[in-house]
């Protein structure tokens, strides 16, 4: 189905393991996101990346990794999860950067033990 | 980042509007958006203002932006159950990057 899909939807991990949380979107748009949800924060940017190969750092990027080699798939990695990186993320992806809409999947809840 | 305040509930009745308010800190945001979230859902875009713009409507919804005060809201008219969600406000800065406020969950009671 085209669009933006995350898996897994949900996660329960323990404390020091690594997790992969995939974003996979089907429009070919170039800029991709990651985004953590917590109560009281709003929406906080981990990392983007404007394209293949493309990545750069956002606001709380502290503790995760992505990679970019295909313009449709921007998976984000927890090297190392604690229980501080609970939380529900957001992939998102836009047309361009500026002011195109972000179009978001649907989030990955993230639990760390 | 730059800090996008706005308070965290409101509750209305079926049929009253709603006005859902935020304050950015940036002065040079080109945009400024009204994001809704679902319940389990992720964030949809509801509408959007360019800066140089004092008033947008879009049938029940009209955003009105005061850039002096920094303020952004957001009025739904004839609020309506389904409209119950979180609401975000975000503010474009160059960079490629939306600043996202900490949502307003909307409770729609009959």
């Amino acid at each position: 189905d085209a669009g933006i899909t995350q898996s897994p939807r949900y996660k329960i991990t323990e404390t020091g393991r690594q997790v992969t949380l995939m974003c996979h979107q089907t429009w070919s748009h170039s800029y991709m996101f990651w985004y953590r949800q917590d109560l009281g924060h709003g929406l906080r940017l981990i990392y983007y990346s404007a394209a293949a190969d493309i990545t750069d750092k956002g606001e709380v990027p502290d503790g995760y990794v992505v990679s970019r080699s295909k313009t449709e798939n921007f998976p984000l990695t927890l090297e190392s999860a604690t229980r501080s990186q609970t939380s529900v993320y957001f992939c998102a992806s836009s047309l361009a950067g500026d002011e195109y809409e972000q179009y978001f999947g649907p989030g990955t809840r993230l639990t760390v033990t | 980042g730059e800090d996008v305040e706005q308070s965290l509930f409101l509750s209305v009745r079926e049929g009253d509007s709603s006005v859902i308010n935020c304050t950015y800190t940036d002065s040079s945001s080109t945009y400024l958006y009204w994001y809704k979230q679902e319940p389990g859902a992720g964030l949809q875009l509801l509408t959007y203002i360019f800066s140089n713009m004092d008033m947008k409507q879009d049938q029940r919804l009209t955003v009105l932006l005061n850039k002096k005060d920094k303020h952004l809201s957001l009025r739904i008219a004839d609020t309506q159950t389904g409209d119950s969600a979180i609401y975000f406000c975000a503010e474009f800065i160059r960079g490629n990057k939306l600043t996202f406020g900490t949502g307003t969950q909307l409770k729609v009671e009959l």
